[in-house]
């Protein structure tokens, strides 16, 4: 799987929005980038995905560069429950669904009150 | 909504002792994945399962083995624990049937089991 690379922390101020980077220079043209986050003593939980268009759930935006090296994760208010480790990890297509995620270092967010 | 199963949340074992961990997926799933945290770091992916088939593997030691059986619950199994297998074990699991690869589908993860070897 390529390589992601995410900066070890970040802070934010609560109901301020949150722009999280990481960088996937080596992404190849069918790895799907994916977002998950582990809240403190809890499993990993899906974020959202994208492969090429920018992406928005309930939960976040997915802004992806048009040479698709890089990628932002956009949480539009954070709030305190948004405390959390996350993960930007991309997936080939074709390697099937059932294969399991190669989570790296991820980003430790902040949120101060 | 029904959530990934693990039991049993804590296990404690000795050196050189077995350990059985259980997964049971999602009404409908059929793909459980395992995963092994220990502490302060990231997940790492051991196995998968789809179908009852295994699917992928990672870095699951030659001690470990897993199955997925015919209601599609799974099972991990531990043999000649050591000190380092000490973590947390997360089952997760996903719908992989009827999509292109299935990358659409998320994972959904348990709550895990903290396996402690003294």
């Amino acid at each position: 799987d390529a390589k992601t690379t995410q900066p070890n922390s970040m802070e934010s101020n609560e109901e301020e929005p949150v722009h999280l980077p990481c960088n996937h220079s080596t992404i190849s043209g069918t790895d799907y980038i994916h977002w998950y986050r582990q809240l403190p003593s809890q499993g990993p939980e899906y974020v959202i995905h994208g492969l090429t268009s920018n992406v928005n759930n309930r939960m976040a935006s997915l802004a992806i560069a048009e040479d698709r090296k890089s990628s932002t994760l956009i949480l539009h208010r954070a709030t305190l429950r948004d405390a959390a480790v996350y993960y930007c990890i991309l997936r080939d297509s074709g390697g099937g669904g059932a294969d399991g995620l190669t989570f790296g270092k991820g980003t430790h967010l902040i949120i101060q009150p | 909504a029904a959530g990934v199963i693990q039991s049993p949340r804590h296990l404690i074992k000795e050196k050189r002792e077995t350990a059985t961990l259980k997964c049971y997926p999602i009404p409908r799933h059929d793909t459980v994945y395992w995963y092994q945290q220990g502490p302060g770091q990231d997940p790492q992916f051991l196995i998968s399962f789809y179908e009852k088939m295994q699917s992928d593997k990672g870095s699951i030691p030659d001690r470990f083995s897993a199955q997925q059986f015919s209601d599609y619950h799974s099972e991990l199994n531990m043999s000649s624990l050591e000190l380092g297998d000490s973590a947390l074990y997360f089952c997760a699991s996903s719908l992989n049937s009827g999509l292109a690869g299935g990358l659409y589908n998320e994972q959904f993860f348990g709550p895990g089991t903290r396996l402690t070897v003294l």
